[in-house]
């Protein structure tokens, strides 16, 4: 069975700093997609970075790179010079391919709360 | 730019009482997702549509119904409202099933039942 497990349920980071966010995911399929989403406190689900299980290389968006380990399963995300409106719940998700995915579905994480200080 | 949009944001409701949460995207995505996110465990899939007129069960499907009238609305009921079913709720949109595509999610429906 697929899953995703966060192991951190909070993370302090000094403003300025960089920080790491833990994911590791156990599927069998040899075609799947990796994302991470941001949740303020206002609620609203935020795409930020996606890796495909064949992409060679890390993804980056901006200040967000995704350090992609494939043989030991983990999407870890990584977010450089941490401000004051980084402080939200990170979710892992991933997404099977397109065979016997009931639609493509996302399979979450538990999530990880990321407080930054100032 | 509205993406996906969902009514209502907030509701309270009591016990065997009824109601329609709506969700409207304006991407033309075929797939359209109904979530819930319960406190420690992520989101988990309720229903889900690959296009319009169809749906199918998801992970929690249990107490929900769904419709897909139109591509771009997709409507999630309840029956008979439990306090099990106190949860946030989230529509997502794709444009395809594909391993590499994002869902985009709209704001969610706080919903409390008494």
């Amino acid at each position: 069975a697929q899953k995703i497990t966060q192991t951190q349920p909070g993370m302090f980071v000094q403003e300025k700093e960089a920080v790491t966010l833990d994911c590791t995911y156990d599927t069998s399929d040899p075609s799947y997609g990796l994302f991470w989403y941001k949740q303020p406190s206002s609620g609203e689900m935020i795409f930020l970075i996606y890796q495909g299980s064949y992409d060679q290389q890390n993804a980056t968006e901006g200040r967000y790179s995704l350090n992609f380990q494939k043989a030991r399963k983990s999407a870890n995300l990584v977010i450089s010079a941490s401000q004051l409106g980084d402080s939200a719940m990170y979710f892992c998700a991933m997404r099977k391919g397109s065979r016997d995915n009931q639609g493509g579905k996302l399979i979450f994480g538990q999530g990880t709360e990321l407080s930054v200080k100032p | 730019n509205a993406g996906v949009t969902q009514t209502p944001k907030f509701r309270v409701l009591k016990t065997g009482q009824s109601m329609t949460l709506l969700c409207a995207q304006d991407m033309n995505h075929e797939y359209m997702y109904w979530y819930r996110q319960d406190p420690g465990m992520g989101l988990r899939l309720i229903h889900y549509s690959v296009g319009e007129g169809t749906t199918a069960k998801g992970e929690v499907p249990d107490g929900y119904n769904v419709s897909r009238l139109k591509k771009q609305n997709f409507l999630l009921g309840l029956e008979s409202a439990a306090p099990s079913q106190t949860s946030v709720y989230f529509c997502a949109s794709s444009y395809r099933d594909t391993s590499n595509q994002p869902q985009h999610f709209g704001d969610g429906t706080r919903l409390s039942i008494l």
